[in-house]
């Protein structure tokens, strides 16, 4: 079966420190990758996604950034991080786009 | 632009009602659209899916219902129980070249269902 992974599961970092947040699949292969983000009294808004390995299309301009090194890995970074950052961090894949989409656990980033 | 808006924004009901959650959306280009649930500071968790070619899908107590050429869906739910407390989120996945599963969300329906 597949399962999807996220962490740190929380997070508090200062404005202006570099964040990195890590998503890995396991038991598939050739997945397609999203980050959304949810912030507070917001909707989920998508990011990021990712159809293969280096592949990554931004939805919204931003100060953040992705990659996925690894076909089953998705990587959100930023070098300095704004207090408008903040909010929770989901990571999902598909196998195509007919199919369901599988939400990870999140991570719960403050900026103070 | 798609847009996506889900009525009620909250609900609170006694247990044991049925109750029917609504989703419209305003492009009916989709693949599919999507139930799910999220449990507070919790992920997304997948309920339903139904098929643009498809009119309903069952999954226990569950079902949802898609006019797409209305740009509706709705998802009643039977003998509700308190444990069904949570945010209902639909979503839509467009058709066409670049879309790549893209979900458009709702902005949920807060439902509390009180013993």
């Amino acid at each position: 079966s597949q399962t999807i992974h996220q962490w740190p599961a929380t997070l508090v970092q200062p404005v202006g420190s570099p964040l990195s947040l890590e998503c890995t699949v396991e038991g598939t292969s050739n997945p397609n990758l999203y980050w959304y983000r949810q912030a507070a009294g917001r909707g989920l808004q998508l990011l990021f996604y990712s159809v293969g390995i280096g592949q990554i299309s931004s939805e919204v301009p931003q100060n953040l950034s992705a990659s996925r090194p690894q076909d089953r890995q998705f990587i959100l970074s930023s070098k300095k991080l704004l207090l408008s950052d903040s909010g929770f961090y989901l990571c999902a894949w598909t196998q195509g786009a007919e199919d369901t989409q599988y939400f990870g656990p999140g991570t719960r980033l403050t900026v103070l | 632009k798609q847009e996506v808006t889900q009525i009620p924004a909250a609900l609170s009901v006694p247990e044991g009602e049925n109750l029917v959650l609504n989703c419209s959306f305003t492009d009916s280009a989709i693949y599919n659209l999507q139930w799910f649930r999220q449990d507070p500071g919790k992920g997304l968790t997948s309920l339903l899916l139904i098929q643009s070619s498809q009119r309903e899908q069952t999954s226990g107590r569950l079902n949802a219902s898609l006019d797409k050429s209305s740009g509706r869906s709705t998802l009643y739910i039977a003998a509700s129980q308190p444990g069904d407390s949570a945010t209902y989120l639909c979503a839509v996945s467009p058709t066409g070249g670049t879309s790549y599963g893209k979900l458009t969300f709702g902005q949920g329906t807060i439902l509390t269902v009180h013993p």
